[in-house]
């Protein structure tokens, strides 16, 4: 069975791009959540989607946004990224959270320069 | 103003020893807890979970202890082997509208086992 599946897993970008993470979730499960992970602040929730509808959200700011497909895929994007955006991006998915918990993928390292 | 980073709690513990790894929850309405191992390039995974209804939970080589009245989980590895150092992070939930999807991590703990 395959995991969580985040691409790409390194990225590099500049001050004031733009980028498009991905994750593809286990099989059959419908929520994905996102998290920012800093030496900094730590594990921080970005948003959870279920059945392609944002239902809760994070404290950052509107520059952080997502969105799930009827496959269940999830795409965040940053845009007008600044040099504190610099983190391990982690994507998680469940089929039913609080029965069995969240599995998380390896994660998108972004360095932001 | 400048961020300061984390100092993650270290445990040093010899192979074979019996480890404890303490996590002090946040929301006195988190009724859902769960224990993640996370290794270095790797995302967290799961290890063990427990409910509130529950004080304590057993799986293979790991307890987890849970005590409401203080807010506080801990996680218990019997026979700590080599291949457990990583870092340790309690998370927690609460059933509710604006809990979906949203686990709240501690800090973490790192745990370094020598042979």
């Amino acid at each position: 069975k395959a995991g969580v599946t985040q691409t790409p897993r390194y990225l590099i970008k500049t001050r004031g791009q733009q980028v498009t993470l991905s994750c593809s979730p286990i099989s059959g499960h419908r929520s994905v959540s996102w998290y920012q992970q800093t030496p900094g602040q730590g594990l921080q929730f970005l948003f959870e989607y279920f059945s392609e509808t944002q239902r809760n959200k994070g404290n950052f700011p509107g520059r952080f946004s997502g969105r799930q497909f009827s496959n269940s895929r999830s795409e965040m994007n940053v845009s007008t990224l600044e040099l504190g955006d610099s983190a391990l991006y982690l994507c998680a998915s469940s089929l039913s959270a609080r029965e069995h918990g969240y599995t998380f993928g390896s994660g998108t390292r972004l360095t932001v320069v | 103003g400048e961020s300061v980073g984390l100092h993650l709690p270290t445990l040093s513990v010899q192979e074979g020893d019996n480890s404890i790894i303490n996590c002090a929850y946040s929301n006195s309405a988190s009724d859902y807890f769960i224990w993640y191992k996370q290794e270095s390039g790797k995302g967290p995974q799961f290890i063990i979970d427990i409910r509130s209804n529950m004080d304590k939970r057993q799986g293979q080589r790991v307890t987890v202890l849970l005590n409401k009245t203080v807010k506080h989980l801990s996680l218990q590895i019997a026979a700590t082997q080599p291949g457990d150092s990583a870092v340790y992070f309690c998370a927690e939930n609460f059933a509710g509208g604006t809990s979906y999807g949203k686990l709240t991590f501690g800090q973490g703990t790192i745990l370094t086992v020598h042979p």
